[in-house]
């Protein structure tokens, strides 16, 4: 079965500054990965996703995340992060029976004036 | 596009009643719709899956019966939560698939609905 591992729980990284949120997943097949964020009581918002080709993506709200399948991993990066970007996020991998998501289990990432 | 919608938002009701929670997919059809629950600061736990015209696909644990699911058409998914109990108090979350767009596993949120079991 796969999974879906964020290490981090909890990242406070100050205004303007880089940020990089980790993703490790164990799959045995070319996986499909997203990203989202949820801000407080709302939905999901796909960031960007990966199904195949460049290894490096680029999403929406100036995030790109990066496919290393030797590390299995797709951390996601932003160089200077805003205020508005406090959220949670999430990364998913795709499970190709049933067309299903595993989410892992989220990072909270708040950010310091 | 790819809007999915929610209703309600919020919803407060007394342990013993029944709660419907409506999913729609606003400019699309989709072929498959996904209930899931979130409880506070933890991820999303797929409940259950749903294509348009048969039965759902409930995750191993997930009660049949306390967690109806309808998927009559193409725009519209519902779970109704039976006799709710104040444990049944979470935060539901629906996503959709796009029928038009071959694009594997990408799935279009709603909002989300906080049921609140008193």
């Amino acid at each position: 079965a796969q999974s879906v591992t964020q290490p981090d729980i909890h990242i406070t990284v100050s205004e303007g500054a880089s940020l990089e949120l980790r993703c490790n997943y164990s799959y045995g097949a070319t996986p499909y990965l997203f990203w989202y964020v949820q801000s407080p009581g709302q939905g999901l918002q796909l960031l960007l996703k990966y199904f195949s080709g460049d290894t490096l993506v680029q999403g929406i709200k100036g995030f790109e995340a990066e496919f290393k399948r030797s590390q299995s991993s797709f951390n996601l990066r932003k160089p200077s992060v805003h205020w508005s970007d406090a959220a949670e996020y999430f990364c998913a991998v795709g499970e190709l029976a049933g067309n299903m998501l595993t989410f892992g289990g989220g990072t909270r990432l708040m950010v310091k004036p | 596009g790819a809007v999915v919608s929610q209703h309600p938002s919020r919803v407060i009701c007394k342990s013993g009643t029944s709660v419907k929670i409506e999913c729609r997919s606003l400019d699309f059809q989709a072929t498959t719709m996904f209930w899931y629950r979130q409880f506070p600061k933890k991820s999303l736990m797929l409940m259950a899956t749903s294509n348009e015209g048969s039965k759902a696909t409930y995750e191993q644990g997930v009660e049949k019966d306390k967690f109806l699911i309808n998927h009559a058409s193409l725009t519209l998914s519902t779970l109704t939560v039976t006799s709710a109990h104040p444990e049944d108090s979470s935060f539901y979350i629906c996503s959709a698939r796009r029928r038009d767009i071959y694009s594997p596993y990408e799935q279009y949120f709603g909002p989300g609905t906080r049921l609140t079991v008193t």
